[in-house]
């Protein structure tokens, strides 16, 4: 069983749509990453987090350190938004991250 | 500000020929320093880790080996590539808050 688990591995959505990407994970950690991987190729980091929830624009990330669960929401989806998702976690005693399998996302107009 | 340069962007190499990937780092110094590699269907998974010059841990045994000549700069090498070898490298360092930066990537396809 892998470390961190994320659910699903792929999503259509029609644009407008909520939309939610989950992430478990099993091992104790220090932070939490919510990543964005385009087409090409490179990552962008959107989100750490340690506690609670965040917001960037129409992102929102929350993590429930108890459950070791988190989840990634995107509020009024656009084509744009169309990328691989990542979770990734950093453990107490490691300096590197664990990483999900991703989610792709895809956002029809 | 702080940036990290990987390249190349993509790379077509036959088997049996060597590899060198480059990583540099800009405006931070002693920095963390990670290699992933991301193979087809799976997520990134730790090749090398650096917390300085001359200083590596390998995560995954193969044919791989990296290097820190210098504090930021981060090499990914192999004197023969295997098929297995392809997939997305990815370069990253940590910063002392946690968060972390990443580079480009480069997609290596071993014919």
């Amino acid at each position: 069983k892998n470390e961190v688990e994320q659910s699903p591995q792929n999503l259509t959505a029609q644009e407008g749509e909520f939309i939610t990407i989950n992430c478990s994970y099993s091992v104790g950690i220090s932070a939490l990453h919510w990543l964005q991987q385009h087409p090409g190729g490179g990552i962008v980091s959107l989100f750490m987090l340690s506690s609670g929830k965040k917001k960037h624009g129409r992102l929102i990330a929350t993590i429930n350190i108890q459950e070791k669960h988190s989840s990634l929401h995107i509020t009024a989806s656009h084509p744009r938004d169309s990328a691989v998702y990542i979770c990734a976690v950093k453990g107490r005693s490691q300096g590197n991250l664990i990483f999900g399998k991703g989610t792709k996302l895809s956002v029809k107009p | 500000s702080q940036t990290i340069h990987q390249w190349p962007a993509t790379l077509v190499q036959p088997v049996g020929s060597p590899l060198s990937l480059e990583c540099t780092v800009e405006g931070t110094s002693n920095p963390n320093l990670y290699w992933y590699r991301q193979a087809a269907g799976r997520g990134l998974q730790l090749l090398f880790y650096s917390v300085g010059i001359g200083q590596i841990s390998s995560e995954v045994p193969q044919n791989l080996s990296a290097s820190r000549p210098q504090d930021r700069q981060f090499i990914l090498s192999s004197k023969k590539l295997l098929l297995s070898d392809s997939g997305f490298y990815l370069c990253a360092w940590s910063l002392v808050s946690g968060g972390y930066t990443f580079g480009s990537g480069t997609r290596l396809t071993v014919v």
